[in-house]
């Protein structure tokens, strides 16, 4: 009973270099999307996909890109990683959206 | 006027204490209404959604008044266990998607 699967769980990275971060669900969810919460900010959409092959941007969705290729997967790309993209970012999925969202592990990314 | 506000706190209570968090939010075409917990480093988990009517679960309370523009949170007879930042969340009306508040921190003490 995996849930919503985010990998990796921490992550480095230096200034421009670029990463993916990978989400994966099996509950067969039609919605997907990627959050960041900074200290003071709460949580902030940065890309959703309401399925296969449809992706739309959220509030904060400069540096970075998605694709929806499957119902099962939702990886947000970094382009070319700045610190202020420091973060914890969390993947989630709901069978619609405004629906309650199933929330992966989280990944904790420094750029440095 | 932010989307959705809520007090930061922190609520430092007793053990057994009754404590309420309120949330307003800004669209009055939203229609769905939830509670999250999150955990110190852990991801949001949903506590409960908030009906029209208002319903309970256990020690919770939600209750929904839109004509306010405002969802509440009873929390009675606390634990330990109930420490967390609790999140309100509600719908982005016509623009869809889920909208999070910043939190509350809850602290409760022996």
């Amino acid at each position: 009973n995996a849930g919503v699967t985010q990998t990796p769980k921490f992550q480095v990275l230096k200034t421009g270099q670029s990463m993916t971060l990978q989400c994966a669900q099996d509950m067969n969810h039609e919605y997907m999307s990627w959050y960041r919460q900074d200290p003071g900010m709460g949580l902030r959409l940065i890309h959703y996909s309401v399925g296969a092959g449809i992706t739309d941007q959220g509030e904060v969705p400069n540096g970075y890109n998605v694709s929806r290729s499957t119902t099962e997967d939702f990886p947000l790309r970094l382009l070319s990683a700045a610190p202020s993209q420091t973060s914890v970012y969390f993947c989630a999925s709901a069978g619609r959206y405004n629906s309650p969202l199933h929330f992966g592990n989280g990944t904790r990314l420094t750029v440095t | 006027r932010k989307e959705v506000e809520q007090d930061p706190g922190p609520f430092n209570v007793p053990e057994g204490a009754t404590v309420a968090f309120n949330c307003t939010y800004s669209n009055s075409a939203s229609q769905s209404f939830f509670w999250y917990r999150q955990d110190c480093r852990k991801e949001p988990k949903l506590l409960m959604s908030v009906y029209s009517s208002g319903n309970e679960d256990g020690r919770f309370t939600a209750q929904l008044n839109r004509a306010s523009q405002y969802i509440s949170l009873l929390i009675r007879d606390s634990k330990l266990s109930d420490s967390a930042t609790y999140l309100c969340v509600v719908d982005g009306g016509s623009q869809g998607n889920l909208i999070f508040g910043k939190g509350t921190k809850l602290s409760v003490k022996p």
